[in-house]
């Protein structure tokens, strides 16, 4: 099946300072990737429909300028944690879609794991 | 907003048992999916259900979405200890092609 990377897939950051994560799909093209934030043992909240080309489409509740995403290719997706705190600590985790398929099967990256010191 | 409510959130059982797990959504849907995430890992696709009633098997996987296109139900007969994971269920709805997560139930088979 498609394969997405995500990376860096754990980081460890000091208080204030920003991390970016990276989604990738690696064999087929997407037009549109979401990004999630799983916290232990609880479901995938959808923080932000990210979109090639233009600008992220954030859920209610979700800063966006503290969460910048970024989609500046068909292939990769970025997210920057801005500032970070340690309640920014969590699971994050990027998915995306072919292009050809509005409704089709979403495939996951493997995860990045954020620790805020 | 559309909201997809998954029970129960843990099951345990024993290897060789049953185990099911229901999603309820608030609104009618135009399809439904299903996920599986091991522990440490990512959530992987099952299946996709669209039509009214349907229903689909993989081996020992039983997967039905019901007839107003508001419920779904993941069945495993015969529980192996490969089985252990979380199951979301993943609703879309209207206009909308973005899937509302479930809360996931976590299934635990003891040997």
């Amino acid at each position: 099946g498609a394969v997405v990377s995500q990376h860096p897939s754990r980081v460890i950051c000091k208080s204030g300072t920003s991390v970016k994560i990276e989604c990738r799909s690696l064999d087929f093209q997407a037009t549109t990737m979401f990004w999630y934030r799983q916290f232990p043992k609880k479901s995938l909240m959808l923080m932000a429909t990210s979109n090639e080309g233009s600008k992220a489409t954030y859920e209610q509740g979700v800063e966006k300028d503290k969460f910048l995403i970024n989609h500046a290719s068909l292939t990769l997706s970025t997210l920057t944690v801005t500032s970070a705190h340690p309640e920014d600590s969590s699971f994050y985790i990027c998915s995306a879609r072919s292009s050809s398929v509005d409704t089709g099967e979403l495939f996951f990256g493997e995860g990045s794991r954020l620790t805020v010191l | 907003g559309q909201q997809v409510m998954q029970i129960p959130q843990y099951q345990h059982v024993q290897e060789g048992e049953d185990f099911t797990t229901y999603c309820n959504s608030s609104t009618t849907l135009s399809n439904i999916q299903w996920y599986k995430q091991r522990p440490g890992g990512h959530p992987v696709f099952l299946i996709q259900l669209v039509k009214s009633g349907e229903v689909k098997k993989q081996k020992r996987l039983t997967f039905q979405f019901g007839e107003a296109k508001k419920n779904s139900s993941l069945h495993i007969t015969a529980t192996q200890t490969t089985d252990v994971g979380t199951y979301f269920c993943a609703g879309a709805s209207g206009g909308s092609y973005i899937p509302t997560f479930g809360r996931g139930t976590s299934l635990i088979v003891h040997p």
